[in-house]
């Protein structure tokens, strides 16, 4: 089947502007993932989402960094008042419950000026 | 400490060489293990997942865990050129953790 989708593939803003990154999972993985990976750096994790329980938000660097799951599917990843650190990709990755194998998306590359 | 260590390389070997990536991890309750590969501008993909001890092969990759010394590592037998890539070693910590922890990243060169 498909794999994880992730959109817009690339985003530039400017300082200060919010942004949406969206995610929509594999069909039936209950478990989705956010991380973020600056140049050079490794994957930092952001947060997690399994199912209908609440979401494990002790990766999020900052109150500017929200996430929202829908109907337990398609994640979308807020950053308000962006700054030039923020700049990085952002992958979302997805797992079936009870397997710990991860599987990416394209991620969204975002350049904040 | 970082909670996974790699070798950032780069490390180069010649075609048909084997490929040897190391990576060690501090929580020692540590109980998942991967290898993702992660081509130039693209995401990573998972090659390898071992939970035991001792060796787990799957065509020219072996997946080496040693729990005792908190050291994994994989080999890659043959190498060939669209092995380049940077190999990214994650780990499931203990406790419960939902996250895996992943290393910098090893850059592989294979040269023709």
């Amino acid at each position: 089947g498909a794999g994880v989708s992730q959109s817009p593939s690339n985003k530039v803003t400017e300082k200060g502007k919010d942004v949406e990154l969206r995610c929509d999972p594999i069909s039936g993985h209950t478990a989705l993932y956010w991380y973020r990976q600056s140049l050079g750096q490794g994957l930092e994790f952001l947060i997690y989402f399994q199912g209908n329980s609440a979401p494990d938000k002790s990766g999020l660097p900052s109150d500017r960094f929200s996430a929202e799951r829908t109907g337990g599917s398609v994640s979308t990843l807020t950053i308000q008042r962006t700054q030039q650190e923020d700049s990085a990709v952002y992958l979302c990755a997805s797992s079936r419950q009870g397997t710990d194998t991860q599987y990416f998306g394209p991620g969204t590359r975002l350049t904040v000026l | 400490q970082k909670e996974v260590e790699q070798n950032s390389g780069p490390l180069s070997v010649p075609e048909g060489a084997i490929a040897s990536l190391n990576c060690t991890y501090s929580d020692r309750g540590s109980q998942s293990f991967f290898w993702y590969r992660q081509y130039s501008g693209k995401s990573p993909e998972l090659i390898m997942f071992i939970y035991s001890n001792g060796d787990k092969e799957d065509g020219r990759f072996t997946a080496q865990l040693n729990k005792a010394s908190q050291y994994v590592s994989l080999l890659i037998r043959d190498s060939q050129p669209s092995d380049s890539a940077t190999y990214l070693c994650a780990v499931r910590p203990a406790g419960g953790a939902n996250n895996l922890f992943f290393g910098t990243g090893t850059r592989l060169t294979v040269i023709p």
